[in-house]
């Protein structure tokens, strides 16, 4: 069965740190694999997206790993802001093209502290 | 500020109504989607469409149905709501393999 795994569940570090949010999935076949971060009440915001031959991918201060031999992702976050509180959403794409048949993770709850 | 609208923001509603929560783009993006959000799962597909005039079922399409006569808009009915129903519900769209965008959800619960 197709599956997207996130660890940990919930994490909080102070304000300044940084942190790595694991994602492991049983997807076949691989296309993609995108990290969203989701606000509190808000829709989820592309972050990175990967194909299979990309390793690593940032967007300022996120940067996303793929091992495409494991299967496992991770987020990491530099010098976190409180702003960076919100969940954190690894999705795997199947397959290329507009099929919307996404994998998507439970998510990471992050929460920064001052 | 270009994106996804969606309406009404949060509902609140009795069980066996009717309800029809609206979706519009101005993207002009050819996919569009709609998900539930339920507290420890991942978002789940309920119906997509992948051009206008054509639909598809997801994940999870069991009383809900949707139409997409445009581009820009892609209505979801519940024709008779149940209580498994109450969730938040995302609409979403996409063009070729871009990440999709999503909207800021609809809040509903069935009593």
């Amino acid at each position: 069965k197709n599956q997207v795994e996130q660890s940990p569940q919930s994490l909080i570090i102070l304000e300044g740190k940084n942190c790595t949010l694991q994602c492991n999935y049983t997807v076949s076949p691989f296309s993609n694999l995108r990290w969203y971060k989701q606000d509190t009440g808000r829709g989820p915001v592309s972050l990175t997206i990967m194909t299979f031959s990309e390793n690593t991918k940032s967007n300022g201060r996120y940067t996303a790993t793929l091992d495409a031999d494991t299967k496992q992702s991770s987020l990491h976050i530099t010098a976190s802001q409180l702003s960076d509180s919100a969940s954190y959403i690894c999705v795997v794409s199947p397959f290329s093209g507009n099929t919307g048949k996404l994998i998507f993770g439970q998510g990471t709850t992050l929460q920064v502290k001052p | 500020i270009a994106g996804i609208t969606q309406a009404p923001t949060s509902q609140i509603l009795a069980a066996g109504r009717r309800m029809t929560l609206r979706c519009t783009q101005d993207m002009r993006h050819n996919a569009m989607y709609w998900y539930r959000q339920d507290l420890g799962l991942g978002l789940r597909l309920i119906h997509y469409s992948n051009t206008a005039g054509t639909t598809g079922k997801g994940e999870v399409p069991d009383g809900y149905s949707v139409s997409r006569a445009n581009t820009d808009d892609f209505p979801l009915t519940l024709a008779s709501a149940v209580p498994s129903q109450t969730s938040v519900y995302f609409c979403a769209s996409s063009d070729s393999q871009q990440p999709q965008h999503f909207g800021d959800g609809t809040r509903l619960s069935i009593l």
